[in-house]
């Protein structure tokens, strides 16, 4: 069975700062990686997501991401965040393209100024 | 292109009852799936419809059901409601099978109050 863990449970950090919001998976097969955020009072947005090919993901919002197979992480990193950036992230996993996501329970980004 | 459009924003029910919930698709695609997020938590997966049919289900009871219509939109039913299903449910749509669709496209959700 697959499973996600967001180790950070909230991450505040100041504005202009760098950040890194950690994902750890686990899956027999291979993976697809997303990463989702949710503004207050609203649906999921799509960050970025990692099917295959280069392991460092480039998403909106200056937002990257980097798969590491043997860590079995997929980490979010941003190297200067805005106040407009705060907001709940989620990581997720599937075993299929279009299948059921599986999502960590999230990890709340406040930037302050 | 108005996106996944969810029904209602804000739903009270009492505990007992049943509700309906609704999702249409963005424009183009086939697939909608169902989540369900309570306080504090990342979404849960419920099922996923193509083809009016359910292709998937997560580990949640009978008592959760849904519906495809012809035109790819969707139903999420919940019959003997419990408090512990208060949750703000999330619509997914995606292309189907073979179309190359990665990627989920959520709608705004509707708060669903058990009282």
């Amino acid at each position: 069975a697959q499973s996600v863990t967001q180790l950070d449970s909230q991450v505040p950090v100041f504005e202009e700062a760098p950040v890194e919001l950690r994902c750890n998976y686990s899956s027999s097969v291979s993976v697809y990686l997303f990463w989702y955020v949710q503004y207050p009072n609203q649906g999921l947005q799509l960050l970025l997501k990692y099917l295959s090919g280069s392991t460092l993901v480039k998403g909106i919002n200056g937002f990257e991401a980097e798969f590491n197979k043997s860590q079995t992480s997929f980490h979010l990193r941003k190297p200067s965040v805005h106040i407009s950036d705060t907001a709940e992230y989620f990581c997720a996993v599937s075993n299929q393209a279009g299948t059921a996501l599986i999502f960590g329970k999230g990890t709340t980004l406040s930037v302050s100024s | 292109d108005a996106g996944v459009t969810q029904s209602p924003t804000h739903l009270i029910k009492t505990r007992g009852q049943q509700v309906t919930l609704r999702c249409s698709p963005k424009s183009g695609h086939d697939t909608v799936s169902w989540y369900q997020q309570a306080l504090g938590q990342g979404p849960q997966f419920i099922f996923q419809y193509y083809e009016e049919e359910e292709r998937q289900r997560g580990n949640f009871p009978d008592r959760f059901s849904g519906h495809q219509f012809p035109n790819y939109s969707s139903e999420l039913n919940v019959n003997a409601l419990l408090l512990g299903d208060s949750a703000l449910y999330l619509c997914a749509s995606s292309l189907g099978p073979g179309q190359g669709g990665t990627e989920a496209f959520f709608g705004q959700g509707t708060r669903l109050t058990v009282v």
